[in-house]
């Protein structure tokens, strides 16, 4: 079936180093994805949204890419801190828009 | 800032028993959701609502499950008879419309089943 999954279950990364975290989706006409944080015990967070028609969109120390011919989604963060620990997700938005479908997460780890 | 909010934050219950996840979705919102999310796992989709009806639901929600909202402001979800698989974080959200993309999510209701 088609699904929305990630590259790599865990990432760890020195206190200011930029992260990225990669995903790879299969359903080719999804045309909306989100990034969602998730720290312990808590719900999914939004973090930035992308469309199709666009390949890069910038926000407060992150930015996503989105790369239609290959259908890989990534999350850039910037001088990555230690409150930016969490499992990512990427989701992405099917069906007519009324369902997101969550990717497997990826797991942040920043290390002082 | 609005938030949704769920209750309980953590419910243990037998095997068989009937069990009520209660959410207060953001008000001006159009769209509900629950999700569920066994540790460890990828959050899943279970169903979606609009208009008092149910719009889209997944394979995990069978017969054994339903969700209602009885007095426009709470959108509950019911397990009939619970399953030790049913243990969970069960995850509410709403979304203002489908042209705003964002889902805004709970905190989550642990369910575990004895």
């Amino acid at each position: 079936g088609e699904s929305v999954g990630l590259h790599l279950p865990t990432l760890s990364v020195q206190e200011g180093d930029n992260s990225i975290i990669n995903c790879a989706y299969s359903n080719s006409a999804s045309d909306y994805f989100i990034w969602y944080k998730q720290e312990s015990g808590k719900g999914p967070q939004f973090i930035i949204d992308i469309r199709s028609n666009m390949d890069k969109r910038q926000g407060q120390r992150v930015t996503v890419l989105l790369n239609k011919t290959v259908k890989h989604l990534s999350l850039q963060i910037a001088a990555t801190q230690p409150g930016d620990s969490a499992v990512y997700f990427c989701a992405e938005n099917n069906n007519a828009g009324n369902m997101l479908t969550f990717g497997g997460g990826t797991r942040l780890m920043v290390k002082p | 800032e609005p938030e949704v909010t769920q209750t309980p934050s953590h419910q243990v219950t037998q095997m068989g028993q009937e069990v009520i996840l209660r959410c207060v979705p953001i008000s001006n919102h159009l769209y509900f959701y629950w999700y569920r999310q066994i540790l460890g796992q990828k959050v899943e989709f279970l169903v979606s609502f609009y208009n008092n009806e149910i719009s889209e639901k997944s394979e995990i929600f069978d017969d054994q499950f339903s969700v209602e909202r009885p007095d426009g402001s709470n959108f509950t979800l019911k397990i009939r008879s619970t399953k030790l698989e049913d243990s969970a974080m069960y995850f509410c959200a709403s979304r203002l419309d489908l042209n705003t993309g964002e889902l805004f999510f709970g905190e989550g209701s642990r369910l575990t089943v004895l």
